[in-house]
């Protein structure tokens, strides 16, 4: 069936190094991505977005890429810092309604 | 803006006792809320869609006799787990969508509450 997977359970990266973390999507039907930070104990914190129309988004140190070819999302986290450590869960949605979590990555960062 | 509340945030409880949760999105209108658990260690899984003024969704696999949802208004859902067993245990997350999002491009961003935490014994 259609799913959703991350290539990497953990990552651990030095703190100012850049992380990468990949999502792998199945449901060639989704048309809107969205990346997600849980801390230990809390729900899970919007972090970017992306809509199918579009293969590159930048926020605040976060990049989202997205290439529909290969139904492959990612991640990119600039100059990691020790608060980025958590665990981060891409999403998949269609049909304005159905939502898909992946496994999740956790993020280690070493200062 | 877009603040969802769950209470309580964590509960403890007997096995065989009910137990209610409830979402609230505090400075929004939500027609659609939706409900989800998380083991320890593993994704959100999606129990049920709440619509508000309506009956619930449920995912397959999920006992819409055991997980009660109530949506009685556009701020407000709940989600009472009945006759709780140790297995019940888990981290109940609900998430919101904005009623007057409609014409954004977002389509289906949704808001997830801080999650409570249930532990039957």
């Amino acid at each position: 069936g259609e799913s959703v997977g991350l290539h990497l359970p953990t990552l651990s990266v030095q703190e100012g190094d850049n992380s990468i973390i990949n999502c792998a999507y199945s449901n060639s039907a989704s048309d809107y991505f969205i990346w997600y930070k849980q801390e230990s104990g809390k729900g899970p914190q919007f972090i970017i977005d992306i809509r199918s129309n579009m293969d590159k988004r930048q926020g605040q140190r976060v990049t989202v890429l997205l290439n529909k070819t290969v139904k492959h999302l990612s991640l990119q986290i600039a100059a990691t810092q020790p608060g980025d450590s958590a665990v981060y869960f891409c999403a998949e949605s269609w049909n304005n309604n159905d939502m898909r979590f992946g496994a999740g990555t956790r993020l280690t960062v070493k200062p | 803006g877009a603040v969802v509340s769950q209470h309580p945030s964590w509960v403890i409880c007997k096995s065989g006792t009910s137990v209610k949760i409830e979402c609230r999105s505090l400075d929004f209108q939500a027609t659609t809320m939706f409900w989800y658990r998380q083991f320890p260690k593993q994704s959100l899984m999606l129990m049920a869609t709440s619509n508000e003024g309506s009956k619930a969704t449920y995912e397959q696999g999920v006992e819409k006799d055991k997980f009660l949802i109530n949506h009685a208004s556009l701020t407000l859902s709940t989600l009472t787990v009945t006759s709780a067993h140790p297995e019940d245990s888990s981290f109940y997350i609900c998430s919101a969508r904005d009623s007057l999002a409609g014409g954004r491009l977002s389509y289906n961003e949704q808001f997830f509450g801080p999650g409570t935490r249930l532990t039957v014994l």
